[in-house]
């Protein structure tokens, strides 16, 4: 069964500073999709970065990036100069291959500290 | 602008009354998801559709129910047999069936049952 753990409920850090967030999973499918969401106080679901488990760089999208580590299951996101906008809940998401379902951790919430 | 669409952003339901939630997307996304939050919890997937006139139970269907009769659309009927309607609610699409892509968010309704 598919399981994404994140262990961190919450999360405080200075402005500027950057910032990671860490994912843990659980699979045994060789192939799979994870992915980061954030949650801004408004509710909507903002994608904002995606690592394929066949992927051998660490994607990244502007400030975001994932530290990848297929052998540990760990897929931890990287937010570098962090801004007070950052301030956010952010969720980790796995699919396996041919799956529809989206499997979400339980979340991280994250306050930028001016 | 592409996107999705939900209505309404807040709902009052009293117990024993039906309700349905309203999902639109001219995305010309295929695969359209409900998903279910509740405070300070993850995601968890209620019905999700991959093609007009079908569509699959996801994790927690009990007391909710789901129409796909057009492309556009994925309404969502919360049914008084649902024994804690109040909650979140998320609806989601994906362009085609891979892996790899990403599900779009719309901004979510919020039910209260009173």
């Amino acid at each position: 069964a598919q399981k994404i753990t994140q262990t961190q409920p919450g999360m405080f850090v200075q402005e500027k500073e950057a910032v990671t967030l860490d994912c843990t999973y659980d699979t045994s499918d060789q192939s799979y999709g994870l992915f980061w969401y954030k949650q801004p106080s408004s509710g909507e679901m903002i994608f904002l970065i995606y690592q394929g488990s066949y992927d051998e760089q660490n994607a990244t999208e502007g400030r975001y990036s994932l530290n990848f580590q297929k052998a540990r299951k760990s897929t931890n996101l990287v937010i570098s100069a962090s801004q007070l906008g950052d301030s956010a809940m952010y969720f980790c998401a796995m699919r396996e291959e041919g799956a529809q379902k989206l499997v979400f951790g339980q979340g991280t919430r994250l306050t930028i500290n001016p | 602008d592409g996107g999705i669409t939900q209505s309404p952003k807040y709902l009052f339901r009293k117990e024993g009354q039906n309700v349905t939630l309203s999902c639109e997307q001219n995305l010309n996304h295929d695969a359209m998801y409900w998903y279910r939050q509740d405070p300070g919890q993850g995601l968890r997937l209620i019905y999700y559709s991959q093609i007009v006139n079908d569509f699959q139970k996801g994790d927690i269907a009990e007391g909710y129910s789901v129409s796909r009769e057009k492309k556009e659309s994925f309404p969502l009927t919360v049914t008084s047999a649902q024994k804690n309607p109040t909650a979140f609610y998320l609806c989601a699409s994906k362009f085609g069936i891979g892996t790899y892509n990403e599900q779009f968010f719309g901004p979510g309704t919020r039910l209260t049952v009173l």
